[in-house]
């Protein structure tokens, strides 16, 4: 069974860093494109970040939201995809969860960005 | 990116009654390789979503067949045959045929 588990998530304070990670399995991973995608507490879903696979150079996309301070990335060999964030700020609150094309999804893991 | 609108934003239903949630794309979202990558998820209190029906129609395995989807192009609706009080919670479609990734906005579904 496909199976995503987020972790890394924490309290940090404006402007810092975090650095979360997902690992998959049940699933050809490297053939996957990943996203990360966000939910505000109270709010809906919203995609932060894409990868797509070797084939395609392991290109990345941003929402604007978070372009220039957000990095993804991936370990095909460990079937692990990741997110660093920089520069933090309280909008950037949210659960964060990883997902292939929105089929599968883990528990999340939360981000609280406060002083 | 593709929006996706979703109607109504909450729906009131007793158990046992039938309900429809509506999700219309700006554009259309059948693939060149002939398949509609239009999914409903369940986000129930608390939880991570859950997928329900993929692909427009096909339902997720495990998930009750009170669930079904319909639709194509731009125009896609989710119904619920007799709902129940485990179906609460809000429900998202989500498009994967143009990238990135689109979510509409999310139907709550209270139950009376």
């Amino acid at each position: 069974a496909v199976q995503l588990v987020e972790s890394g998530g924490g309290l940090v304070q404006p402007k810092e860093s975090l650095k979360i990670s997902c690992a998959a399995s049940g699933f050809t991973f490297s053939n996957a494109a990943m996203y990360w995608v966000r939910q505000a507490p109270g709010k809906g879903l919203e995609w932060v970040a894409r990868i797509r696979t070797k084939p395609n150079n392991y290109a990345t996309y941003y929402a604007d939201s978070v372009k220039g301070r957000f990095t993804i990335s991936r370990d095909d060999s460990k079937s692990m995809v990741y997110l660093q964030m920089d520069n933090l700020k309280t909008e950037d609150t949210a659960m964060y969860y990883c997902t292939a094309g929105g089929y599968n999804w883990g528990q999340g893991v939360m981000v609280t960005v406060s002083s | 990116d593709v929006v996706l609108t979703q109607t109504p934003p909450t729906l009131s239903a007793t158990i046992g009654q039938s309900v429809s949630i509506s999700c219309r794309s700006s554009q259309s979202l059948l693939h060149s390789n002939g398949n509609t990558y239009l999914h409903w998820l369940l986000q129930r209190p608390g939880q991570s979503p859950q997928l329900l029906i993929y692909s427009v129609s096909r339902l997720e395995s495990g998930v009750p067949n009170r669930f079904s989807g319909s639709g194509s192009g731009t125009d896609f609706t989710l119904k619920i045959s007799g709902v129940e009080a485990e179906d609460l919670g809000v429900y998202y479609c989500v498009q994967g045929t143009h990238a990135p990734l689109t979510f509409g906005s999310g139907t709550k579904l209270e139950i009376k």
